[in-house]
């Protein structure tokens, strides 16, 4: 089946310093993909639509300066979390869609900002 | 507002009994899927069903859908231990093209 591999799988980091997350699909190309931010016990919140080879999509409340979005290929989207803080600690995951609207997750990235 | 809005929030039964869970929304639906979390990880899709159909089976799992109340429920049938877990409806809405909205999720505990 289709998959979709995200690194890192944790990651400390100061605050202030810039974090970058990577998400992959193993074995089909994917023209979009999606970033969720998750805190503990919570829904899955939408923050991006990457799409390959333009400008990600927001959701509203999301700051595009802070979380920037590059999809420079069919099987690559990276988030980076720039000057990060205490508060953007979470768990962030990432989707991808092979065909038929259901989508493959990656492993989720536990970010914490100290 | 939540889209997808998930009843109950936590669910404990005994390992052999069946789990039903619910999920409401509120507007048009392309689909209704059905993923799993494990804690700590990402989700694993476990069913989608179609705004037209009704009911939808995949193993030990039994998906119903009535767009009219607009209400799903996902059936667990002789569930496991290994069934414990976090299970979240997600709607794909009319003319959304992939994008799903999840709802907060049900905390299944499955003792064995």
């Amino acid at each position: 089946g289709a998959v979709v591999s995200q690194h890192p799988s944790w990651v400390i980091c100061k605050s202030g310093t810039s974090v970058k997350i990577e998400c992959r699909s193993l074995d089909f190309q994917a023209t979009t993909m999606f970033w969720y931010r998750q805190f503990p016990k919570q829904s899955l919140m939408l923050m991006a639509t990457s799409n390959e080879g333009s400008k990600a999509t927001y959701e509203q409340g999301v700051e595009k300066d802070k979380f920037l979005i590059n999809h420079a290929s069919l099987t690559l989207s990276t988030l980076t979390v720039t000057s990060a803080h205490p508060e953007d600690s979470s768990f962030y995951i990432c989707s991808a869609s092979r065909s038929q609207a259901r989508l493959h997750f990656g492993n989720g990235t536990r970010l914490t900002v100290t | 507002s939540q889209q997808g809005e998930e009843d109950p929030q936590a669910l404990s039964i005994q390992e052999g009994e069946n789990a039903t869970m619910n999920c409401s929304y509120k507007t048009s639906i392309n689909n209704l899927q059905w993923y799993r979390q494990n804690s700590g990880r990402g989700l694993v899709h476990l069913i989608l069903i179609r705004s037209n159909e009704r009911e939808k089976h995949s193993g030990r799992l039994r998906v119903t859908l009535d767009t009219s109340k607009k209400s799903s429920s996902l059936l667990i049938t002789a569930s496991r231990a290994a069934d414990t877990a976090s299970y979240f409806c997600a709607t794909e809405i009319t003319g959304a093209n992939s994008k799903l909205t999840f709802g907060k999720g049900i905390t299944l505990s499955v003792r064995p």
